[in-house]
């Protein structure tokens, strides 16, 4: 199954942009990853999925314009412009993998987003 | 609007047993899979088990299979999960949410969760 590798922390100032980045292991370039958002104390949102091709169906509900993706290889990028205090959260990111009668999630660690 | 409200969650010693249950609505619940999905305290996700919109498949991860049984009421558009044998490490927020009909459909929807604790 997939490893989703993402960096423990991530900043930027209000207003600017930010790419967060989520990488697959090898073997796993043509997999879709979903990104996932936090904020402080609540569940996760779904934000939206994304392959190879950028994004894959719709944005979750209420994910404003400003949150875009971008995948290349092995990499899977959130990036978020025009950056607001209510950004300021964890992301994650997720895949499903199954193979035969056996199937997982698998997340990666989570990046924390601070807005300075 | 779709709501997922969990509860179910406490203390418990090592060895034993809690049951949690999510109660779902604004949504047809007897057309979706569903999720749990846990989070250690200060640590990232990690996905418990699913069950199909009909509960004919059912996966596991390999961290609680054996010990872990999810279960759903249509009728009562309620899921439920069994939890046994219960260890120090399986303590953390417990999120319950809304997939697809088939597995891989992203998790469109999330739970607040509800928080197990197990110490002696």
């Amino acid at each position: 199954q997939p490893i989703l590798t993402q960096p423990p922390s991530a900043s930027a100032s209000l207003g600017a942009s930010v790419t967060l980045t989520c990488t697959l292991s090898s073997g796993f370039s043509h997999y879709k990853v979903d990104w996932y958002q936090q904020r402080p104390g609540k569940g996760p949102r779904f934000v939206m999925r994304v392959g190879t091709g950028g994004i894959v169906g719709s944005k979750g509900n209420g994910i404003p314009d400003r949150f875009s993706v971008l995948g290349s290889g092995l990499n899977r990028y959130l990036t978020i412009k025009n950056i607001q205090e209510e950004d300021e959260s964890d992301y994650h990111c997720g895949a499903d993998h199954g193979s035969g009668n056996n199937f997982v999630w698998v997340f990666g660690g989570g990046t924390k987003l601070t807005v300075l | 609007q779709v709501q997922l409200v969990e509860s179910g969650g406490g203390v418990v010693q090592p060895g034993g047993s809690l049951r949690l249950s999510c109660a779902a609505s604004g949504f047809t619940f007897s057309t979706s899979g569903i999720h749990w999905v846990r989070q250690a305290p200060g640590k990232g996700l990690e996905w418990v088990t699913f069950i199909q919109y009909d509960a004919r498949y059912k996966y596991y991860a390999d961290s609680v299979k054996g010990r872990f049984i999810i279960s759903r009421d249509n009728s009562k558009n309620t899921l439920f999960l069994q939890m046994n044998s219960l260890r120090a490490e399986d303590t953390g927020v417990y999120f319950c949410a809304k997939g697809g009909v088939r597995f891989g459909e992203a998790l469109f929807f999330w739970g607040q969760g509800t928080l197990v604790t197990v110490s002696s």
